[in-house]
């Protein structure tokens, strides 16, 4: 089975520009989750997709967007940069259902540099 | 709400010697806890977990962790570490009626000394 990837591993963009990152599920999984993990930092939750369709965010603003596609791959999207978007953002995909929940796998993350 | 407090940032250990990293969580229905690791420039990788049974749960790598619920701590040990332990190591709670929705502390850096 393949394994969670996400594309780019490396970005660098200007202050004010829009990004968009990606990441392919783990085969068989239906769920996607976004996290951001500030230099020296814990992960943070961005938002969970189950099904094409939100399912839960966390405590970051609307220019954080996110897309599932029927594949169950996922998209990224922040619109007008901030320096402090400077991260490595973590995609994670699990299989999600009634009374079956698998763990959570990680991707290798993209690491995005605002300037 | 939920919430991870990881106690030390930085733990040196001789290669050889016990490591204990800690763990205490906030949460207000039963939880389940989760240690990863994470070796530079990489993703997460799941350690070990607690969902429900046993409160001793055995993991990779020979690591283990234990949930006592009355210390709300979920501490990871492993007895004699090895130069390839040396990481960034992440305690994340989630709630039981959730879907992964992890929360995480902040993480603590394991050093090993020859």
């Amino acid at each position: 089975e393949t394994g969670v990837t996400q594309s780019p591993t490396h970005l660098i963009k200007t202050r004010g520009q829009q990004v968009t990152l990606r990441c392919s599920s783990q085969s068989g999984h239906n769920t996607v989750s976004w996290y951001q993990q500030a230099l020296g930092q814990g992960p943070q939750f961005i938002f969970q997709y189950y099904r094409e369709e939100e399912n839960g965010r966390g405590n970051f603003p609307p220019r954080f967007s996110g897309l599932q596609f029927p594949n169950y791959s996922s998209e990224l999207n922040v619109n007008a940069l901030e320096l402090d978007d400077s991260a490595l953002y973590l995609c994670a995909s699990s299989l999600e259902g009634q009374g079956m929940n698998t763990e959570a796998f990680f991707g290798q993350g993209t690491r995005l540099t605002v300037v | 709400a939920q919430s991870v407090t990881q106690l030390g940032s930085h733990v040196s250990v001789s290669e050889g010697a016990l490591v204990l990293l800690r763990c205490n969580y906030s949460s207000s229905v039963p939880p389940y806890l989760f240690w990863y690791v994470q070796y530079p420039n990489q993703g997460l990788q799941l350690l070990l977990k607690y969902t429900t049974g046993a409160t001793l749960v055995k993991g990779i790598n020979g690591f283990e962790a234990e949930f006592k619920k009355s210390e709300t701590s979920f501490h990871l040990t492993k007895p004699s570490a090895h130069m390839s332990d040396a990481a960034e190591y992440f305690c994340a709670v989630t709630r039981m009626d959730s879907s992964y929705k992890l929360i995480f502390g902040s993480g603590t850096r394991l050093l090993v000394r020859p």
